[in-house]
């Protein structure tokens, strides 16, 4: 039981590339969530899925996208790379019991 | 809107000696609050949540929550501290809309000297 899995760990872009973060499940959660932590801004969320095929703007959505194209894993994109998005990323997941279960996250750093 | 504030950026305190971690809400409706807990290079952790019932949640690790509606406030709290506390610690509120949204507080590092 791996719980949550991220992939990358850590990921280096150019202002202007593009790349999808990769997070997957194995408890059959019907919710899952896109995080962003920054120093002194705690998390913001992103992106999340209340279940498969669905997916719903958070907090800071801008410049990032998703899918769920199966109920366990949940991506997260950066179509055009930029110096703000410069974060750690962190997916979680949960079910009915309100708690969250976090990934590893990824320290991804755009130049 | 609803919101989470933790008001002390860091916290010390001396091992042995009792804990306290502040955070206060504001939702409309009945809050679901939660505290995780996030170690170096890690991600956060459950610890313990408040959904309804008795005021005082016993959680993970010996730490425990009391739920203040008076004051709109959950605080972490723990008898006696330990290094291994050492950490990053996040209050969360689930939003009572519906929308399975959760709400980060900034976080509050404590730190427990030896």
């Amino acid at each position: 039981n791996a719980g949550v899995t991220q992939t990358p760990k850590f990921r280096v872009l150019k202002t202007g590339q593009s790349m999808t973060l990769l997070c997957a499940q194995d408890m059959n959660h019907e919710y899952m969530y896109w995080y962003r932590q920054d120093p002194g801004m705690g998390l913001r969320l992103i992106h999340y899925s209340v279940g498969e095929g669905t997916t719903a703007k958070g907090e800071v959505p801008d410049g990032y996208n998703v899918s769920r194209l199966k109920k366990q894993n949940f991506l997260l994109g950066l179509e055009s790379a930029a110096p703000s998005q410069t974060s750690v990323y962190f997916c979680a997941s949960g079910d009915y019991s309100y708690e969250q279960y976090f990934g590893p996250g990824t320290r991804l750093t755009v130049t | 809107a609803q919101s989470v504030a933790q008001p002390e950026d860091q916290v010390n305190v001396a091992e042995g000696n009792p804990l306290t971690v502040k955070c206060t809400y504001s939702v409309s409706g009945n809050p679901y609050l939660f505290w995780y807990v996030q170690y170096p290079n890690r991600g956060l952790q459950f610890l313990l949540k408040y959904i309804t019932g008795d005021n005082l949640v016993k959680g993970s690790y010996g730490f425990e929550a009391e739920f203040n509606k008076s004051q709109t406030s959950f605080h972490l709290k723990k008898p006696s501290a330990l290094v291994s506390d050492s950490a990053l610690y996040f209050c969360a509120v689930r939003d009572p809309s519906g929308t399975y949204k959760y709400i980060f507080g900034t976080g509050t590092r404590l730190k427990v000297l030896a």
